[in-house]
């Protein structure tokens, strides 16, 4: 069964960092399309990056310059380095494996809040 | 780039036909893939529709995409409605002249 299971999120304050983590399980990680989405409360769904099976990495303009997308092979994780964290950067961040068209998989998200 | 405008909520009765619209401002809608998602109060989203038209395993052929060049949309049908139907569904397409990707705002529907 194919499972994505997110970590890391909790209470920064702006400007600070945090690395998110989205273990899978079930598939290859490195094999995949994996995207990072977030939703700020009571909002909509915002596409944030993703990282192709062959390492190119795309962001979305509001995080670009701050946020990085990687991933560990032997550990089949998926991570989203978060440096310069805003206000507005707070939300549930969902991590998914995709097509290069859209989600195939979602995790069940962890929230990232970004307050003083 | 290109945006995506869903209607805010719609509402129909258990047992009816509903079908919520996903207009693209700018380029054609079949240029690229529209997939719909589906998220119930509290819970992750879930994919219901991907590919315009295809349906994820477990997901029930209540649920139909499709898209309409002439109005430059695309469209998620749910027959039969259930109580369980009732969530937030958002469109979304990729825009390949910068490899990114666009969400509709979403539409609420209510099944009372």
């Amino acid at each position: 069964e194919v499972q994505l299971v997110e970590s890391g999120g909790g209470l920064i304050q702006p400007g600070g960092s945090l690395r998110l983590s989205c273990a899978a399980s079930g598939f290859t990680v490195s094999s995949n399309y994996m995207s990072w989405v977030r939703q700020a409360p009571g909002k909509g769904l915002e596409w944030v990056s993703v990282i192709y099976s062959g390492g190119s990495t795309y962001y979305a303009d509001s995080v670009k310059g701050r946020f990085t997308i990687s991933r560990d092979n032997s550990k089949n994780t998926l991570y989203l380095q978060m440096n310069s964290l805003r206000a507005e950067d707070t939300a549930v961040y969902y991590c998914a494996r995709v097509t290069i068209f859209g989600v195939l998989v979602w995790g069940q998200g962890t929230l990232v809040t970004v307050s003083s | 780039n290109f945006m995506l405008t869903q209607p805010h909520s719609v509402s129909e009765s258990p047992g009816k036909t509903v079908t919520i619209s996903c207009t693209r401002s700018s380029g054609s809608i079949a240029s690229n893939y529209v997939q719909w998602y589906q998220q119930r109060p509290g819970s992750s989203p879930t994919t219901v529709i991907y590919e315009d038209n295809q349906r994820p395993s477990g997901v029930p052929d209540r649920f139909s995409g499709s898209i309409d060049s002439s109005s430059n949309s695309a469209s998620l049908t749910i027959s039969g409605l259930k109580t369980e139907d009732e969530a937030d569904y958002y469109c979304q397409s990729y825009d390949s002249s910068n490899r990114k990707w666009v969400f509709g705002g979403g539409t609420k529907l209510t099944v009372l």
